[in-house]
């Protein structure tokens, strides 16, 4: 079955903290891999992708993901957090049986200033 | 590029009633739009999916005839949620494709449903 699994639900940091969000997924085909951020208020806003090539993915705003196939792996970092990190973070596996993108449960981040 | 929009942004309505949301692609034209929803605290839930000129098709669980999708035009996707009921309310969101094939998708910001 395919399935994305965020362990973290809600993580509190101070400004210049450094973030990392567990991302783990489950499936058998190629990998295609998201990460979207979710301001308050705002709508889903893709943060960076990875398809293939270099597991190592950079994206917008100092974010970055590390794709770890043995790990089933697709964790966000950022190494120094600012308080408009604070929002919704959703980690999303693209099926490419079907094109239909799965979601995690989502990992709320409140970054205190 | 690629913005889509919904509206309206937040509707409440009388239990038994229909709403109708909008989602519109407002720079290109969407041949794939999806509808998804969101409880408070949880994931997105792909409802259905809506190709420009043929009928939708619904995920397992979820009532074709109770969310009416219509994809009439290539910017423009409708979700109507019929006589609805207090579980209904939620967050309902649309994302559209620019191309076939394409990897990722653009979300709209979303509507709020609350049924009284």
């Amino acid at each position: 079955a395919q399935s994305v699994s965020q362990h973290n639900h809600h993580v509190i940091l101070s400004e210049a903290a450094s973030l990392e969000l567990g991302c783990n997924y489950s499936y058998g085909g190629t990998v295609n891999l998201f990460w979207y951020v979710q301001y308050p208020g705002q709508h889903l806003q893709l943060l960076l992708k990875y398809f293939s090539g270099d597991p190592l993915v950079k994206g917008i705003k100092g974010f970055e993901a590390e794709f770890i196939k043995s790990k089933f792996s697709f964790n966000l970092r950022k190494p120094s957090v600012q308080w408009s990190d604070t929002a919704e973070y959703f980690c999303a596996l693209l099926s490419s049986n079907t094109g239909k993108l799965i979601f995690g449960q989502g990992t709320t981040l409140q970054v205190k200033p | 590029g690629a913005v889509v929009s919904q509206h309206p942004s937040w509707v409440i309505c009388k239990s038994g009633t229909s709403v109708k949301i909008e989602c519109r692609s407002l720079d290109f034209q969407a041949t794939t739009m999806f509808w998804y929803r969101q409880f408070p605290k949880q994931s997105l839930m792909l409802m259905a999916t809506s190709n420009e000129g043929s009928k939708a098709t619904y995920e397992q669980g979820v009532e074709k005839d109770k969310f009416l999708i219509n994809h009439a035009s290539l910017t423009l996707s409708t979700l109507t949620v019929t006589s609805a009921h207090p579980e209904d309310s939620s967050f309902y969101i649309c994302s559209a494709l620019r191309f076939r094939g394409e990897d990722t998708q653009y979300f709209g910001p979303g509507t709020r449903l609350t049924v009284l």
